[in-house]
Protein backbone atom coordinates (compact mmCIF):
# COMPACT_ATOMS: atom_id res chain seq x y z
CA UNK A 1 0.00 0.00 0.00
CA UNK A 2 1.27 3.67 -0.28
CA UNK A 3 0.32 4.67 2.69
CA UNK A 4 -1.82 7.80 3.69
CA UNK A 5 -1.74 10.45 0.48
CA UNK A 6 -1.57 14.20 0.67
CA UNK A 7 -1.71 17.00 -1.51
CA UNK A 8 -0.36 19.59 -2.44
CA UNK A 9 3.04 18.91 -0.25
CA UNK A 10 3.62 22.66 -0.47
CA UNK A 11 0.79 25.74 -0.40
CA UNK A 12 1.67 29.06 -0.97
CA UNK A 13 -1.53 31.07 -0.83
CA UNK A 14 -2.19 34.81 0.07
CA UNK A 15 -4.45 35.88 2.90
CA UNK A 16 -8.23 35.64 1.84
CA UNK A 17 -7.65 33.17 -0.75
CA UNK A 18 -9.17 29.68 -0.01
CA UNK A 19 -7.10 26.44 0.26
CA UNK A 20 -8.09 22.84 -0.13
CA UNK A 21 -6.06 20.11 1.33
CA UNK A 22 -6.51 16.61 0.59
CA UNK A 23 -6.15 13.51 1.97
CA UNK A 24 -6.62 9.82 1.08
CA UNK A 25 -6.58 6.84 3.75
CA UNK A 26 -5.04 3.43 3.25
CA UNK A 27 -7.17 1.35 1.89
CA UNK A 28 -9.63 -0.29 4.33
CA UNK A 29 -9.18 2.25 7.16
CA UNK A 30 -12.83 3.45 8.76
CA UNK A 31 -10.99 6.39 10.38
CA UNK A 32 -9.72 9.62 9.65
CA UNK A 33 -7.72 12.17 11.79
CA UNK A 34 -6.77 16.20 10.34
CA UNK A 35 -4.12 17.44 12.27
CA UNK A 36 -2.08 20.75 12.62
CA UNK A 37 1.11 21.52 13.78
CA UNK A 38 3.01 24.51 14.87
CA UNK A 39 6.04 25.34 16.76
CA UNK A 40 4.31 27.54 19.07
CA UNK A 41 1.11 25.20 19.54
CA UNK A 42 2.40 21.36 19.06
CA UNK A 43 0.20 18.75 17.28
CA UNK A 44 -3.26 19.53 17.41
CA UNK A 45 -6.45 17.39 16.48
CA UNK A 46 -9.03 19.28 14.42
CA UNK A 47 -11.26 16.74 13.32
CA UNK A 48 -12.08 12.98 12.69
CA UNK A 49 -14.54 10.90 10.66
CA UNK A 50 -15.33 7.32 11.44
CA UNK A 51 -16.70 5.54 8.28
CA UNK A 52 -17.36 9.06 6.70
CA UNK A 53 -19.27 10.37 9.37
CA UNK A 54 -17.69 13.65 11.90
CA UNK A 55 -17.36 12.16 15.15
CA UNK A 56 -15.16 15.25 17.17
CA UNK A 57 -14.66 18.36 15.10
CA UNK A 58 -14.14 20.67 18.29
CA UNK A 59 -10.67 21.13 17.54
CA UNK A 60 -11.43 23.21 14.54
CA UNK A 61 -10.19 26.67 15.14
CA UNK A 62 -13.77 28.36 13.69
CA UNK A 63 -16.18 28.57 11.03
CA UNK A 64 -13.04 29.13 8.29
CA UNK A 65 -12.65 25.82 8.42
CA UNK A 66 -14.23 22.81 7.12
CA UNK A 67 -13.79 19.09 6.39
CA UNK A 68 -15.83 16.47 4.39
CA UNK A 69 -15.65 13.26 3.83
CA UNK A 70 -17.73 11.96 0.90
CA UNK A 71 -16.29 8.61 0.23
CA UNK A 72 -14.13 6.21 2.17
CA UNK A 73 -10.94 6.91 0.07
CA UNK A 74 -11.06 10.64 0.28
CA UNK A 75 -11.56 13.94 2.39
CA UNK A 76 -10.82 17.15 2.13
CA UNK A 77 -9.99 20.07 4.58
CA UNK A 78 -11.07 23.31 3.77
CA UNK A 79 -9.92 27.40 4.87
CA UNK A 80 -11.75 30.01 3.72
CA UNK A 81 -10.83 32.48 3.75
CA UNK A 82 -7.37 31.82 4.90
CA UNK A 83 -5.30 34.17 7.41
CA UNK A 84 -1.79 34.02 8.20
CA UNK A 85 -2.27 32.24 11.25
CA UNK A 86 -3.66 29.57 9.95
CA UNK A 87 0.57 28.69 8.22
CA UNK A 88 1.23 25.72 9.65
CA UNK A 89 2.19 21.53 8.84
CA UNK A 90 -1.29 19.89 8.18
CA UNK A 91 -1.52 15.82 8.58
CA UNK A 92 -4.02 13.38 7.73
CA UNK A 93 -3.83 9.71 9.52
CA UNK A 94 -6.28 7.09 9.11
CA UNK A 95 -6.71 3.74 11.21
CA UNK A 96 -8.11 0.52 11.11
CA UNK A 97 -11.02 1.06 13.60
CA UNK A 98 -11.65 1.84 17.41
CA UNK A 99 -9.62 -1.50 18.42
CA UNK A 100 -5.50 -1.67 19.27
CA UNK A 101 -4.68 -0.23 15.89
CA UNK A 102 -2.12 2.77 15.19
CA UNK A 103 -2.79 5.51 13.41
CA UNK A 104 -0.65 5.95 9.84
CA UNK A 105 0.47 9.18 8.84
CA UNK A 106 0.66 11.26 6.12
CA UNK A 107 3.68 13.06 4.73
CA UNK A 108 1.86 16.44 5.49
CA UNK A 109 0.84 19.63 3.72
CA UNK A 110 3.19 23.08 4.24
CA UNK A 111 0.68 25.79 4.08
CA UNK A 112 1.93 29.07 4.57
CA UNK A 113 -0.24 32.05 4.18
CA UNK A 114 1.06 35.50 3.59
CA UNK B 1 -10.26 13.45 30.99
CA UNK B 2 -7.55 11.99 29.41
CA UNK B 3 -4.19 13.32 29.16
CA UNK B 4 -0.13 12.60 28.52
CA UNK B 5 2.84 14.73 29.56
CA UNK B 6 6.41 14.24 28.07
CA UNK B 7 7.92 16.33 31.17
CA UNK B 8 11.31 16.99 29.16
CA UNK B 9 10.31 19.02 25.72
CA UNK B 10 14.19 18.64 24.60
CA UNK B 11 16.75 16.25 25.80
CA UNK B 12 20.39 16.69 24.09
CA UNK B 13 22.66 13.40 24.73
CA UNK B 14 26.28 12.53 23.26
CA UNK B 15 26.26 10.07 20.41
CA UNK B 16 26.79 6.20 22.04
CA UNK B 17 25.13 7.27 25.20
CA UNK B 18 22.08 6.63 26.61
CA UNK B 19 18.75 7.93 26.57
CA UNK B 20 15.44 7.58 28.26
CA UNK B 21 12.16 9.63 27.29
CA UNK B 22 9.53 9.94 29.98
CA UNK B 23 6.04 9.72 29.71
CA UNK B 24 3.03 9.08 31.81
CA UNK B 25 -0.52 9.31 31.51
CA UNK B 26 -3.89 9.62 33.30
CA UNK B 27 -6.56 7.50 32.18
CA UNK B 28 -9.73 6.10 33.93
CA UNK B 29 -9.98 3.21 31.76
CA UNK B 30 -7.53 0.57 30.21
CA UNK B 31 -5.23 2.14 27.06
CA UNK B 32 -3.18 1.01 24.40
CA UNK B 33 0.35 2.89 24.34
CA UNK B 34 2.23 4.19 21.42
CA UNK B 35 5.36 5.62 20.36
CA UNK B 36 5.89 7.94 17.58
CA UNK B 37 9.27 9.27 15.90
CA UNK B 38 8.50 12.38 13.63
CA UNK B 39 11.74 13.07 11.12
CA UNK B 40 12.71 16.71 10.41
CA UNK B 41 10.17 17.45 7.19
CA UNK B 42 8.08 14.42 7.38
CA UNK B 43 5.34 12.87 9.12
CA UNK B 44 5.00 10.72 12.32
CA UNK B 45 6.17 7.04 11.72
CA UNK B 46 5.03 4.33 14.44
CA UNK B 47 8.08 3.31 16.51
CA UNK B 48 7.02 1.19 18.63
CA UNK B 49 3.70 -0.32 20.51
CA UNK B 50 1.91 -1.66 23.91
CA UNK B 51 -1.18 -3.39 23.41
CA UNK B 52 -1.29 -6.23 25.30
CA UNK B 53 0.77 -9.46 26.91
CA UNK B 54 4.33 -8.65 28.13
CA UNK B 55 5.48 -4.72 29.27
CA UNK B 56 8.67 -4.14 27.44
CA UNK B 57 8.14 -3.70 24.21
CA UNK B 58 10.99 -2.91 21.46
CA UNK B 59 11.37 -1.39 17.80
CA UNK B 60 13.60 -2.68 15.07
CA UNK B 61 16.04 -0.02 15.63
CA UNK B 62 17.03 -0.62 19.51
CA UNK B 63 14.49 1.16 21.59
CA UNK B 64 12.37 -0.08 23.95
CA UNK B 65 9.38 0.94 25.64
CA UNK B 66 8.14 -0.72 29.16
CA UNK B 67 4.89 -0.31 30.48
CA UNK B 68 4.19 0.49 34.23
CA UNK B 69 0.92 0.22 34.96
CA UNK B 70 1.30 0.82 39.05
CA UNK B 71 2.89 4.43 37.63
CA UNK B 72 1.24 5.05 34.21
CA UNK B 73 4.41 5.23 32.41
CA UNK B 74 5.67 4.21 29.22
CA UNK B 75 9.09 5.22 29.28
CA UNK B 76 11.14 4.90 25.70
CA UNK B 77 15.22 4.20 26.41
CA UNK B 78 17.88 3.46 24.25
CA UNK B 79 21.31 2.32 25.98
CA UNK B 80 23.46 4.23 23.21
CA UNK B 81 22.06 6.91 20.40
CA UNK B 82 23.49 7.39 17.29
CA UNK B 83 23.41 10.87 15.63
CA UNK B 84 20.27 9.83 12.87
CA UNK B 85 18.28 8.88 16.19
CA UNK B 86 18.02 12.95 16.25
CA UNK B 87 13.84 14.00 16.02
CA UNK B 88 10.72 14.42 17.67
CA UNK B 89 9.24 11.51 19.81
CA UNK B 90 5.85 11.02 20.38
CA UNK B 91 4.18 9.18 23.33
CA UNK B 92 0.58 8.39 22.60
CA UNK B 93 -2.30 6.70 24.54
CA UNK B 94 -5.47 5.14 22.92
CA UNK B 95 -8.02 4.55 25.91
CA UNK B 96 -9.97 1.42 25.23
CA UNK B 97 -12.86 2.31 22.71
CA UNK B 98 -11.91 6.28 22.60
CA UNK B 99 -9.75 8.18 20.76
CA UNK B 100 -6.03 8.86 20.55
CA UNK B 101 -4.22 11.50 22.76
CA UNK B 102 -0.93 12.22 21.66
CA UNK B 103 2.01 14.31 24.08
CA UNK B 104 3.60 17.58 23.38
CA UNK B 105 6.38 15.27 22.35
CA UNK B 106 10.52 15.43 23.02
CA UNK B 107 13.05 16.98 20.82
CA UNK B 108 16.09 14.38 20.72
CA UNK B 109 19.57 16.13 19.76
CA UNK B 110 21.66 14.12 19.30
CA UNK B 111 25.35 15.35 19.39
CA UNK B 112 28.79 14.00 18.04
Amino acid sequence: DAGVIQSPRHEVTEMGQEVTLRCKPISGHNSLFWYRQTMMRGLELLIYFNNNVPIDDSGMPEDRFSAKMPNASFSTLKIQPSEPRDSAVYFCASTLGNGPYEQYFGPGTRLTVT
Amino acid sequence: AQSVTQLDSQVPVFEEAPVELRCNYSSSVSVYLFWYVQYPNQGLQLLLKYLSGSTLVESINGFEAEFNKSQTSFHLRKPSVHISDTAEYFCAVRPYGQNFVFGPGTRLSVLP
